[in-house]
């Protein structure tokens, strides 16, 4: 079965320093797809930044970037340069292919403080 | 290019009412998600659509949530009879082709359409 396990409730970061978010995995897909979705007040999900299993390098977007240790099912979300913009939930996702049935599941999502 | 639409956005119901949302994709994406998301929770998938088949929907709770998607496009989620604890937001995601192709598993969002049942 897959799952996203997302084990920070809420992070404060002051403003212009850079911030970690956290997530592991677990699927026994050899292919598969991890996402971070930002959720603002607002409520609309934004994509953040797409790491597929295969790839060789870290993913980066801009601002963000994502540390992917495939041995240790760890996709961490890392934001430069913080900004008050980037207070909001942030949520881990998988998408799995064969045995995952090719769903995208999420994890419970950080909340983000961003102080000025 | 039109994003996905939802509505209505906001339904207040009591307990035992029924309830229906829409949903209508982005042009050309063959797959459509309901997700459930309960306040300060993650969402939490329902029914997962490629084209009109049903891909999967184990989570959705059948004695009383039914989904369907006519013709490969729009699609609507039904809630009968809704339960207090049924009170969430209620999205709407569209993907292009079939999951497994890179990015192209990106989700795009719908606003949501919040339900209160009282």
């Amino acid at each position: 079965a897959q799952k996203i396990t997302q084990t920070q409730p809420g992070m404060f970061v002051q403003e212009k320093e850079a911030v970690t978010l956290d997530c592991t995995y677990d699927t026994s897909d050899p292919s598969y797809g991890l996402f971070w979705y930002k959720q603002p007040s607002s409520g609309e999900m934004i994509f953040l930044i797409y790491q597929g299993s295969y790839d060789q390098q870290n993913a980066t977007e801009g601002r963000y970037s994502l540390n992917f240790q495939k041995a240790r099912k760890s996709a961490n979300l890392v934001i430069s340069a913080s900004q008050l913009g980037d207070s909001a939930m942030y949520f881990c996702a998988m998408r799995g292919t064969y045995t995952g049935g090719f769903k995208t599941i999420f994890g419970a999502g950080t909340r983000l403080f961003v102080k000025a | 290019e039109a994003g996905v639409a939802q509505s209505p956005r906001y339904k207040i119901i009591e307990k035992r009412q029924s309830v229906a949302f829409w949903c209508n994709p982005i042009s050309g994406h063959a797959t459509l998600y309901w997700y459930q998301q309960i306040l300060g929770q993650g969402p939490k998938l329902l029914i997962q659509f490629q084209n009109n088949g049903v891909v999967d929907d184990s989570q959705l709770p059948k004695d009383r949530f039914s989904a369907e998607r006519l013709k490969g496009v729009d699609s609507t989620l039904k809630i009968q009879p809704a339960k207090l604890e049924d009170s969430a937001v209620y999205l709407c995601a569209s993907s292009l082709n079939r999951p497994g192709q890179g990015r192209a598993g990106e989700l795009f969002f719908g606003e949501g359409s919040r339900l209160t049942v009282l």
